[in-house]
């Protein structure tokens, strides 16, 4: 099955600093990467995606790049803020299947 | 617009007791429905998705079961708790027949004690 591997585990950056989160995925078929944001003691909520047939893409402050070459996607949050504070999660969509394998999370720290 | 309704919010449950975990979905039909189980400061797990009425898949082995008994509700069930068992319990549904984009329910926070 899919291996989907997630790096750091714990991010903390000053407010207004850029956060950088990667996640490289072992199955070259998977064509479908989402991001989601956990808030403690919340729910998982999707941020943004992406699909194979693009490289990058972006909504207002953060953005999600592909390597498909390289299986690697990455999460970029620039500009951040205290409330950007949370544990953010990659998934990869396991080709032939209707399930999203997630890796292992990152617990974001923005401190003011 | 869609809705995913789990309930109850929280459950403190004896060892051995059982359980039964409840989530619905609106606006929506044929949704893929997922539980998937968070330990404190962990990872999601994916206990069991399905794809339609009675159909169940089963990611892990282990003492907790799932029917979907109507298009839109999908059920988490026990005969006999363990300690393991403890975590928050999310279900979630995919907008697509091949699932993609999945949206979380609020959860279901369950301590065995």
């Amino acid at each position: 099955g899919e291996n989907v591997e997630q790096h750091p585990s714990t991010l903390s950056v000053q407010e207004g600093d850029s956060a950088v989160i990667k996640c490289t995925y072992s199955d070259s078929a998977s064509n479908y990467f989402p991001w989601y944001k956990q808030e403690l003691g919340k729910r998982p909520q999707l941020i943004i995606d992406i699909r194979s047939n693009v490289g990058e893409k972006k909504d207002q402050r953060i953005a999600v790049t592909l390597n498909k070459t390289a299986k690697h996607f990455s999460l970029h949050i620039t500009e951040t803020q205290p409330e950007d504070s949370a544990v953010y999660f990659c998934a990869v969509l396991n080709s032939g299947y209707s399930t999203l394998t997630f890796g292992k999370g990152t617990m974001l720290l923005v401190s003011p | 617009s869609q809705t995913i309704h789990q309930w109850p919010a929280t459950l403190v449950q004896p060892v051995g007791s059982p359980l039964s975990l409840e989530c619905t979905v609106e606006g929506t039909s044929n949704p893929n429905l997922y539980w998937y189980r968070q330990a404190a400061g962990r990872g999601l797990q994916l206990l069991f998705y399905s794809v339609g009425i009675g159909q169940i898949s089963s990611e892990v082995p282990q003492n907790l079961s799932a029917s979907r008994p109507q298009d839109r509700q999908f059920i988490l069930s026990s005969k006999k708790l363990l300690l393991s068992d403890s975590g928050f319990y999310l279900c979630a549904w995919g907008d697509s027949p091949r699932g993609e984009t999945q949206y979380f329910g609020p959860g279901t926070r369950l301590l065995v004690l």
